[in-house]
């Protein structure tokens, strides 16, 4: 069965410092991958994709990551972290039948 | 992408009650969903709601306890029905509208249920 996991629940950078939060799935074909976000009492949020092609992808808010299939991972990334990116993020991949299936999330803490 | 609205954002309601969410999309749609939340956990799919059909849920979902509609294509409702505290979560509904890509799915700001 197609899985996801991401191994860090909570992760704290500095602003001003790089991000990156990890991914990895588990899916026997070529995934659909995604990559949302859930600010407090808020929905969530896509902020990028991936389907086939370039394996580095760019999304909303200056985020981009990264499809590697030999390591199974899609990992988030982001060179300069603000204060405004303290949320919680999930990971999804394609599971068949149009649904989605989700990490557990990883919350991240920006410290000034 | 589209602009998706729930009501109630939240409530609280007494045990063995029964609330209803409803999910409206400003355009139509081919895919709605809905999703729970509990809390501190990540999102668990409950249900495919199916126009014109009866929903599919996932296991561990059944008809009794959430029964869904979907008259058309830009509404569906959720009940949560007999309501326990375990039921205390956050649920969400989303959309996959077909004109980009599969599994490419926006999501509702949530409704926000506790149970007493």
């Amino acid at each position: 069965a197609q899985s996801v996991t991401q191994p860090d629940i909570h992760i704290t950078v500095s602003e001003g410092a790089s991000l990156e939060l990890r991914c990895n799935y588990s899916y026997g074909a070529t995934p659909y991958l995604f990559w949302y976000v859930q600010s407090p009492g808020q929905g969530l949020q896509l902020l990028l994709k991936y389907f086939s092609g370039d394996t580095l992808v760019q999304g909303i808010k200056g985020f981009e990551a990264e499809f590697k299939r030999s390591q199974s991972s899609f990992n988030l990334r982001k060179p300069s972290v603000h204060w405004s990116d303290a949320a919680e993020y999930f990971c999804a991949v394609g599971a068949g039948g149009n649904k989605l299936v989700f990490g557990a999330g990883t919350i991240l803490r920006v410290k000034s | 992408s589209a602009v998706i609205s729930q009501k109630p954002s939240r409530d609280i309601c007494q045990r063995g009650t029964s609330l209803t969410i409803q999910c409206q999309v400003d355009s139509q749609v081919t895919m709605m969903f809905w999703y729970r939340q509990q809390p501190g956990q990540s999102l668990t799919l409950i249900a495919t709601a199916n126009q014109g059909s009866e929903a599919t849920y996932e296991s561990g979902f059944v008809i009794d306890k959430f029964p869904i509609s979907r008259p058309n294509l830009t509404f569906s409702t959720l009940t949560v029905s007999n309501m326990s505290p375990e039921d205390s979560s956050i649920y969400l509904c989303s959309v996959e509208t077909g004109d980009r890509s599969r599994y490419e799915q926006y999501f509702g700001p949530g409704t926000r249920l506790t149970v007493t």
